[in-house]
């Protein structure tokens, strides 16, 4: 079993549909991190959390540490939301970060 | 503002070559990683530096080398190449105290 888990694999919404992604991860976690990709470009750091929720625009994150599970909200989504939003943990004091498979979103207009 | 700075963007290199990807932190971090991204793949942390130090090792093959460099710019280096080490290369920079993670575009070396 991976150590980190995302559902849903892909999701295809129409815009304008709110938005839920999931984390559970099965390791003691100093820091989740929610991070974006788009195709063939680079990784871009949405969100570092260690407790609680996080909001930046149209994005919201939460975690809850007794249920090891983490969630990414789009409010709004819009076509450019399109792309790759993975869950990555840093384990314990390392600085090693343990990547979860990537859930891939498509937003059509 | 500055960003992480990685070089070259992409880079094609023979079977059995050597290749060298370089970083540039963001100024003032302290802490490089360094995660290679195969196609179709989860990206998986090679290594890690703070202040100079390797701090931490994941799955670098022994035909990598890599080190942080005293203006803490840090260099992957990589011998004997095969068909398997293409990949999209990332390199991330933060600073040790706030955690927060910061992402080159990556360099995309392609082994033929």
């Amino acid at each position: 079993k991976n150590e980190v888990e995302q559902s849903p694999q892909n999701l295809t919404a129409q815009e304008g549909e709110f938005i839920t992604i999931n984390c559970s991860y099965s390791v003691g976690i100093s820091a989740l991190h929610w991070l974006q990709q788009h195709p063939g470009g680079g990784i871009v750091s949405l969100f570092m959390l260690s407790s609680g929720k996080k909001k930046h625009g149209r994005l919201i994150a939460t975690i809850n540490i007794q249920e090891k599970h983490s969630s990414l909200h789009i409010t709004a989504s819009h076509p450019r939301d399109s792309a790759v939003y993975i869950c990555a943990v840093k384990k314990g004091y390392g600085n090693k970060l343990v990547f979860g498979a990537g859930t891939i979103l498509r937003v059509k207009s | 503002a500055a960003g992480v700075i990685q070089s070259p963007r992409h880079l094609i290199k023979e079977k059995r070559e050597t290749a060298t990807l370089k970083c540039y932190p963001i100024p003032r971090h302290d802490t490089v990683y360094w995660y290679q991204q195969g196609p179709g793949q989860d990206p998986q942390f090679l290594i890690s530096f703070y202040e100079k130090m390797q701090s931490d090792k994941g799955s670098i093959p022994d035909r990598f080398s890599a080190q942080q460099f005293s203006d803490y710019h840090s260099e992957l280096n990589m011998s004997s190449l095969e068909l398997g080490d293409s990949a999209l290369y990332f390199c991330a920079s933060s600073d040790y105290y706030t955690g927060e993670l910061f992402f080159g575009e990556g360099s995309r070396l392609t082994v033929l």
